[in-house]
């Protein structure tokens, strides 16, 4: 039943070693988002895309990047993570008009050593 | 001035009250209004979204006044399961006149219910 999956839940990763985080949809969704949420804080948008077409945070850091290869799946890569970046990274997913609902995945949090 | 402001909270009451939130949000082209409902350690989950009529699900009655760019959630007879961090969220317009559904959240307001 899930909609938007997540893997790994629990990823931990030593300073500047790069990580991928990975998101799955069921929904046949076009749009998909990654955001970062630290502790205490508001998710922070990152990116999204929209089909294809890759939008950019003006404030994300290049360390930051993401791929989607199909409608089903995008990635959020980490290419030189720092203590700074542990957080839970939350993906989600979006229908055609800009007010559907956004569907959450569960997040990866992302521990930094 | 951020974005998304909501009340800082946390509010600490017993069961049965009933509580408010309050949040004010800047960009008047913003589309559309929606709380969300985060408890610790995991993702958000929409609660409601909100229209200018007000609406209202069982407990839970979500107001917009879009002159006064001003969200409201009130819950009645506030249960346990109820405590979690509620998060304002507001969809506005995308840059260039786009609209792509970027969402903005406030901070989020730590609500405890008490037995």
């Amino acid at each position: 039943d899930a909609m938007v999956i997540q893997n790994p839940r629990y990823q931990v990763t030593q300073f500047g070693k790069p990580v991928t985080l990975s998101c799955s949809q069921t929904l046949n969704h076009n749009v998909m988002y990654w955001y970062q949420q630290k502790s205490s804080q508001a998710p922070k948008l990152l990116f999204h895309y929209y089909d294809k077409d890759f939008n950019n945070e003006a404030d994300t850091p290049d360390n930051f990047q993401s791929r989607r290869p199909n409608t089903s799946f995008c990635f959020l890569d980490i290419r030189s993570p720092g203590l700074g970046d542990a957080a839970m990274y939350l993906c989600a997913t979006r229908g055609e008009a800009s007010t559907d609902t956004q569907y959450f995945g569960p997040g990866t949090r992302l521990t930094v050593l | 001035r951020k974005e998304v402001e909501q009340d800082p909270g946390p509010f600490n009451v017993p069961e049965g009250a009933t509580v408010a939130f309050n949040c004010t949000y800047s960009n008047s082209a913003s589309q559309s209004f929606f709380w969300y409902r985060q408890d610790c350690r995991k993702e958000p989950k929409l609660l409601m979204s909100v229209y200018s009529s007000g609406n209202e699900d069982g407990r839970f009655t979500a107001q917009l006044n879009r002159a006064s760019q001003y969200i409201s959630l009130l819950i009645r007879d506030s249960k346990l399961s109820d405590s979690a961090t509620y998060l304002c969220v507001v969809n506005g317009a995308g840059a260039g006149g786009t609209s792509y559904g970027k969402l903005t959240f406030g901070q989020g307001t730590i609500l405890t219910v008490h037995p």
